[in-house]
């Protein structure tokens, strides 16, 4: 479904640390899952990306981890800096073209 | 490569007064083109998309309207603002006939209605 009507979830840490993201996902249906960063006052932006073939997908400093058992998803941001302070949203295909968002999490680094 | 313009960047309009953002895309063609809404501090809200010219789906009932005149351009309308359609404004593409990739999305359009 949508995510409106929820104000969004935080997740604090220091500058350094290793920052882990949560998201739930609903539709067994989805076969592709999608995570996006949106700096405030800005359009969210493409991160990283998983197809359900996979468990795991790594990037720089970022990993996704698919869990289809527990339609679980997890966004890994190693060495968190402080320009990674950005709300980060998840979505998943549902076996369609349009992408169902999760409700965000609001990362704040602190140096 | 590709890119995608919205404008423009912010708005301040009457409740009742006419409303027109426009979004193009530049490097692709015949991309889906999607409108969402994002009220302050909220996730995305699918407003509408559109998968050719002249085809629009509507996610929400409300009082805008969206058109795709043009391939690579999308528009959304309304006649008469309402206060609640205060929020951010984001327009997005993403690859014909790839079901699986990624939304592309401008820098969005922040309305305020006083």
């Amino acid at each position: 479904g949508e995510s409106v009507g929820l104000h969004l979830p935080t997740l604090s840490v220091q500058e350094g640390d290793n920052s882990i993201i949560n998201c739930a996902y609903s539709n067994s249906a989805s076969d592709y899952f999608i995570w996006y960063k949106q700096e405030s006052g800005k359009g969210p932006q493409f991160i990283i990306d998983i197809r359900s073939n996979m468990d795991k997908r790594q990037g720089q400093r970022v990993t996704v981890l698919l869990n289809k058992t527990v339609k679980h998803l997890s966004l890994q941001i190693a060495a968190t800096q402080p320009g990674d302070s950005a709300v980060y949203f998840c979505a998943e295909n549902g076996g369609s073209y349009i992408p169902t968002f999760g409700r965000g999490t609001s990362l704040i680094v602190h140096p | 490569s590709q890119t995608i313009h919205q404008w423009p960047a912010t708005l301040v309009q009457p409740v009742g007064s006419p409303l027109s953002l426009e979004c193009t895309v530049e490097g692709t063609s015949n991309p889906n083109l999607y409108w969402y809404r994002q009220a302050a501090g909220r996730g995305l809200q699918l407003l509408f998309y559109s998968v050719g010219i002249g085809q629009i789906s509507s996610e929400v009932p409300q009082n805008l309207s969206a058109s795709r005149p043009q391939d690579r351009q999308f528009i959304l309308s309304s006649k008469k603002l309402l206060l609640s359609d205060s929020g951010f404004y984001l327009c997005a593409w993403s690859g014909d006939s790839q079901r699986n990739s990624p939304l592309h999305f401008g820098n969005g359009t922040r309305l305020t209605v006083t």
